[in-house]
């Protein structure tokens, strides 16, 4: 089966620019995930949708990040205006259903260098 | 706080060698405990999870309560099994995810 697609694979932005990150998850997966991982750390999650309707964005810095998955299935995540501290690589994930029995399968994420 | 720490970022062995890469965990409920596997170039990806008690690879990891740890184990490290490594929990069934910060396993011929 094909794989969570994510584009462009590398960003290289100034700081207080915008910038936008496009996933497509697997086919009939419900749920999307978007995750950041800043060098030496984990990915920590930023949002979950289920379906288009957002699950999850506690951790999400609503002051300059969004995100939509308008149509339940691709979805986009902007950054705007960037800072130096978002240098990291996006990651999106995807599963059939929300729920610790469900895989999530991850994307080749996006690295984006702020300078 | 829910959180998952994982103490070493480096682990060097022998092929051959055994292997356990730690893993520590905060939470309250009943956790759903996860290892994840980033293999050089390649997609970050489930490798076992505790619910299915299950070998994969011949890793085995065996959720102790008490000690609130989720150790990732081993008996004969290959040099392919060489990776980063990565503990999640998963809070409340909710499918979120909260992820050690990794440890680079590093298998030496």
């Amino acid at each position: 089966e094909a794989g969570v697609a994510q584009s462009p694979r590398y960003k290289i932005i100034e700081k207080r620019q915008s910038v936008a990150f496009w996933c497509n998850p697997i086919s009939g997966h419900a749920t999307l995930y978007w995750y950041q991982q800043i060098l030496g750390q984990g990915p920590k999650l930023l949002i979950q949708f289920q379906n288009n309707g957002v699950v999850d964005d506690s951790q999400l810095p609503k002051d300059r990040f969004s995100a939509e998955r308008l149509k339940g299935v691709d979805s986009t995540l902007k950054i705007q205006p960037a800072k130096l501290e978002d240098s990291a690589v996006y990651l999106c994930a995807s599963s059939l259903l929300a729920g610790a029995y469900n895989e999530q399968f991850f994307g080749p994420g996006t690295r984006l260098t702020v300078l | 706080a829910q959180r998952v720490t994982q103490p070493e970022k480096l682990l060097s062995v022998f092929k051959g060698a055994p292997v356990e890469l730690k893993c520590n965990y905060s939470y309250s409920g009943s956790p759903e405990l996860f290892w994840y596997v980033q293999y050089s170039r390649q997609r970050l990806q489930l490798l076992l999870r505790h619910i299915s008690r299950e070998s994969i690879k011949g890793f085995t990891a065996d959720l102790n309560k008490g000690e609130t740890s989720f150790h990732l184990k081993k008996p004969f490290a290959q040099e392919e099994d060489s990776a980063m490594y990565y503990c999640a929990l998963n809070p409340s069934n909710t499918g979120k995810l909260i992820f050690g910060q990794g440890t680079t396993l590093q298998v030496k011929p």
